[in-house]
């Protein structure tokens, strides 16, 4: 079966510590995954996908088939990054995983 | 580009009427829209896939006599909550896919709408 597991609700950090938001995969066959972050009261816009492996606001994920891990870095968080962030698996239609909400204090 | 909206932003019904929230896709044509439901600080949960042209594809567990989904033209996706209830109150989210390309699985999303039956 498909499924997506973010399996940290909540992440708080202060600023400029590392961040990572865990996301481990389940598919049969080679995965297409996203990262979508959604600020207070905005839409839900897309961070990273994997087939680009780039770097968006600081942010870097990389692919561990090994592992069927996705998990989202970046290195020294900022306040402005404090939202909710999904990891999703793609192929048709999208699987959301549970959502991590992540919280950069001053 | 790839910019999706929802009308209305929010709505406040009476328990038995019916409400219908638009999806349109404003730069680009869309011949797959999704309609999610999203709880306060919770997950997205899909309830169907809008196929333009065709009739919409229901998740389990989700009533399609209920939740009554169009997607007349490539631009427009609607869905309908028929005869609402308390319980139907939820934030509502479309998505758009892009017909084509290496991005065919990414979709765009539109900013929802909040809906409150009394």
């Amino acid at each position: 079966a498909q499924r997506v597991t973010q399996p940290e609700k909540l992440l708080s950090v202060f600023k400029g510590a590392p961040v990572e938001l865990k996301c481990n995969y389940s598919y049969s066959g080679s995965p297409e995954l996203f990262w979508y972050v959604q600020y207070s009261r905005q839409r839900l816009q897309l961070l990273l996908r994997h087939i680009s492996r780039e770097s968006i606001k600081g942010f870097t994920a990389d692919l561990n088939k090994g592992e069927t891990s996705f998990h989202l870095k970046k290195p020294f968080a900022q306040e402005e990054d404090s939202a909710m962030y999904y990891c999703a698996l793609g192929g048709g239609k999208l699987i959301f995983g549970q959502g991590t909400e992540l919280s950069v204090k001053p | 580009g790839a910019v999706v909206s929802q009308h209305p932003s929010w709505v406040i019904c009476k328990s038995g009427t019916s409400v219908k929230i638009e999806c349109r896709s404003l730069d680009f044509q869309a011949t797959t829209m999704f309609w999610y439901r999203q709880f306060p600080k919770q997950s997205l949960m899909l309830m169907a896939t809008s196929n333009e042209g065709s009739k919409a594809t229901y998740e389990q567990g989700v009533e399609k006599d209920k939740f009554l989904i169009n997607h007349a033209s490539l631009t427009l996706s609607t869905l309908t909550v028929t005869s609402a209830h308390p319980e139907d109150s939820s934030f509502y989210i479309c998505s758009a896919r892009l017909p084509g390309g290496i991005l065919v699985n990414e979709q765009f999303f539109g900013p929802g709408t909040r809906l409150t039956v009394l």
